[in-house]
């Protein structure tokens, strides 16, 4: 049972440069949600897709796209990276139905911005 | 900006000892959520406190919610050293009716053995 799957684990990138953070989740769940973990910080939302064709911004969507391209994938695109943008990047799935279900993560991408 | 505050930011205990923490948030909220996280890994979902809940218990964890003081506390008991993570609370805003988290710092647990 794979659950969330997160590629790649780890990366290293230049200032400018883009690259896709990659997520798929086997669970048939309806939300998935990307976040970013920064010492000290907690986990902060960056965007979120309530449903297949439906995607909305979180508390800290600046400098990221999103594209919920189907309903197990939910892809995190950054288009000029900035070292600011180093973080842990984590996606998770929940069911839609009912408020607040439980989240399931990955295991995270580590991004590192030189 | 988050919504949930951890306390203490680090615990350290002997295996067999209870470990408690606690948690605060802002807002009304309609549950409250734990979770742990160990090193290099993503979070894991420990359990669901409704807002019309007082206390919740799952094996060795006990959680209790006081919605007038706007906290919540979670207690492992008998702790084991395979209990050493970093545990998070996370809660929703009832205004906002999306089914978006606040997570706070958390506290981070260890467990001697």
């Amino acid at each position: 049972n794979a659950g969330v799957t997160q590629t790649p684990k780890f990366q290293v990138l230049k200032t400018g440069q883009s690259m896709t953070l990659q997520c798929a989740q086997d669970m048939n769940h309806n939300s998935m949600y990307w976040y970013r973990q920064d010492p000290g910080m907690g986990l902060r939302l960056i965007y979120y897709s309530a449903s297949e064709g439906t995607t909305d911004k979180g508390e800290v969507p600046n400098g990221y796209n999103v594209s919920r391209l189907n309903k197990r994938e939910f892809s995190l695109r950054l288009e000029s990276a900035a070292p600011s943008q180093t973080s842990v990047y984590f996606c998770a799935s929940s069911e839609a139905k009912g408020r607040n279900q439980p989240q399931h993560f990955g295991d995270g991408t580590r991004l590192s911005i030189l | 900006s988050q919504q949930g505050e951890e306390d203490p930011q680090a615990l350290s205990i002997q295996e067999g000892e209870n470990a408690t923490m606690n948690c605060s948030y802002k807002t009304s909220i309609n549950n409250l959520q734990w979770y742990r996280q160990n090193s290099g890994r993503g979070l894991v979902h420990l359990i669901l406190i409704r807002s019309n809940e007082r206390e919740k218990h799952s094996g060795r964890l006990r959680v209790t919610l006081d919605t007038s003081k706007k906290s919540s506390s979670l207690l492992i008991t008998a702790s084991r050293a395979a209990d050493t993570a970093s545990y998070f609370c996370a809660t929703d805003d009832r205004q906002t009716g999306a089914n978006n988290l606040f997570f706070g710092t958390g506290t981070r647990l260890t467990v001697i053995p």
